[in-house]
């Protein structure tokens, strides 16, 4: 099976811009979860989506948001975008098997530099 | 508050002693306990789990729940260990992909 997919891998913005990331989950898994990596915060759960709904949110700003289609695929979207969104953006996906509770398989990430 | 914590930032040990990786939650209510992995140049991935019980690449863990650790251990460390590490949480009942994770330690092994 392929692996979690994500693009694109490097990007670069400035203050103010938006940006769209994309995340292809594994082929039969319908569960995707995003979560933002910065060396100060470390991994942070952003929202997860199961069959085009979000099923959990973390606590971030209105200005990250997403949505999922309805083949799974999944887009995060920063808006009005800070310095402090630099980060590497990890998109993972889990089975609906309820006996691979906490298993994500993760992408590669979309590292976003915020200038 | 739910809260993951792995007070060492870098363990560096020699090859062949034994391994540490500490990891204490906070949560009100039935946890679910994980050890990712990530390799060097290589995605975050799951190293094993409580519920599991299970020894994955000499690995084990114990869940106690009256220390509140999640402990990850190994007794001979190999040069292949060295990685970062990170412990999570999630909900007993959570079938989603919201985890809390630990800011991660870095383990070195040294020849």
């Amino acid at each position: 099976k392929a692996g979690v997919t994500q693009t694109p891998r490097y990007l670069i913005k400035t203050r103010g811009q938006q940006v769209t990331l994309s995340c292809s989950p594994i082929s039969g898994h319908r569960s995707v979860s995003w979560y933002q990596q910065t060396p100060g915060q470390g991994l942070q759960f952003l929202f997860e989506y199961f069959s085009e709904t979000q099923r959990n949110k973390g606590n971030f700003p209105g200005r990250f948001s997403g949505r999922q289609f309805s083949n799974s695929r999944s887009e995060m979207n920063v808006s009005t975008l800070e310095l402090g969104d630099s980060a590497l953006y990890l998109c993972a996906s889990s089975s609906p098997d309820a006996s691979n509770t906490g298993e994500l398989f993760f992408g590669e990430g979309s590292r976003l530099t915020v200038l | 508050a739910q809260r993951v914590t792995q007070p060492e930032k870098l363990l560096s040990v020699f090859k062949g002693a034994p391994v540490e990786l500490k990891c204490n939650y906070s949560y009100s209510g039935s946890p679910e306990l994980f050890w990712y992995v990530q390799y060097s140049r290589q995605r975050l991935q799951l190293l094993l789990r409580h519920i599991s019980r299970e020894s994955i690449k000499g690995f084990t863990a114990d869940l106690n729940k009256g220390e509140t650790s999640f402990h990850l251990k190994k007794p001979f460390a190999q040069e292949e260990d060295s990685a970062m590490y990170y412990c999570a949480l999630s909900g007993r009942y959570n079938q989603g992909g919201k985890l809390i994770f630990g800011q991660g330690t870095e383990l070195s092994v040294k020849p």
